[in-house]
């Protein structure tokens, strides 16, 4: 019973353009919402956040937007660079914070030169 | 600061053998967790402390597995016997209490069972 899914296990982009990876949630608890970038023989590293009550956070380049009635969430990258190639993961948590996260099975991103 | 501190990095063993992973989260987090990656059931966390008491260990597949946190600054996660299921990157983590930060991962233990 995946609670959190990222349907898409890998993504193909040209640098410059928008990346966007989708993610779907299941459990109507869930508050917080994060996405985490990790690189091969590498811990995930945070990415950004959104908590419930809002429904689009920004940090430079990326930007997550949050659609609470269809349990929707996605992450935009703009523009994309080479740097950004990864895998990406959507994760949630009740309680507004980062207990118990609840992760997906990841996107691999490749940014094309 | 060093972050999240692991060891070791990769671990073969033979199926039956006890092993120890170890973890050193960063200072003044309150909140320390092990997460197992596998390729089928991706990132799922086993157990997590606050404060160094176990909160939730429901993530524990079995008996054979076991975590303790002795103080702020170590933690083990031990499996005994292994076997070749538990071939996995296992990660810590730690984390502030906060609504804004995400846990902050270390960079794994490569574990294979033989």
């Amino acid at each position: 019973d995946q609670q959190v899914k990222q349907n898409s296990p890998s993504l193909s982009v040209q640098e410059g353009r928008i990346s966007i990876l989708n993610c779907d949630y299941t459990n109507s608890m869930f508050d917080y919402f994060l996405w985490y970038k990790k690189y091969p023989a590498e811990g995930p590293t945070f990415l950004i956040s959104i908590s419930s009550i809002k429904d689009k956070n920004e940090d430079g380049r990326f930007t997550v937007f949050l659609n609470k009635s269809a349990k929707h969430l996605s992450l935009h990258i703009v523009p994309s660079q080479p740097g950004d190639s990864a895998v990406y993961f959507c994760a949630a948590s009740t309680g507004g914070g980062s207990e118990k996260l609840v992760f997906g099975k990841g996107t691999k991103l490749t940014v094309n030169p | 600061d060093a972050g999240v501190i692991q060891s070791p990095r990769h671990e073969v063993t033979e199926m039956g053998q006890e092993v120890t992973l170890r973890c050193k989260p960063i200072s003044g987090h309150d909140y320390l967790f092990w997460y197992r990656q596998t390729m089928m059931r991706g990132l799922e966390l086993l157990i997590y402390f606050n404060n160094n008491v176990p909160i939730d260990d429901s993530g524990m597949p079995e008996d054979r597995f076991s975590a303790k946190m002795p103080n702020a600054s170590f933690s083990t996660l031990k499996i005994q016997p292994s076997e070749p299921r538990d071939s996995a990157v296992y990660f810590c983590a730690s984390s502030l209490r906060s609504g804004l930060a995400g846990a902050n991962f270390g960079p794994g233990t490569r574990l294979l069972v033989l």
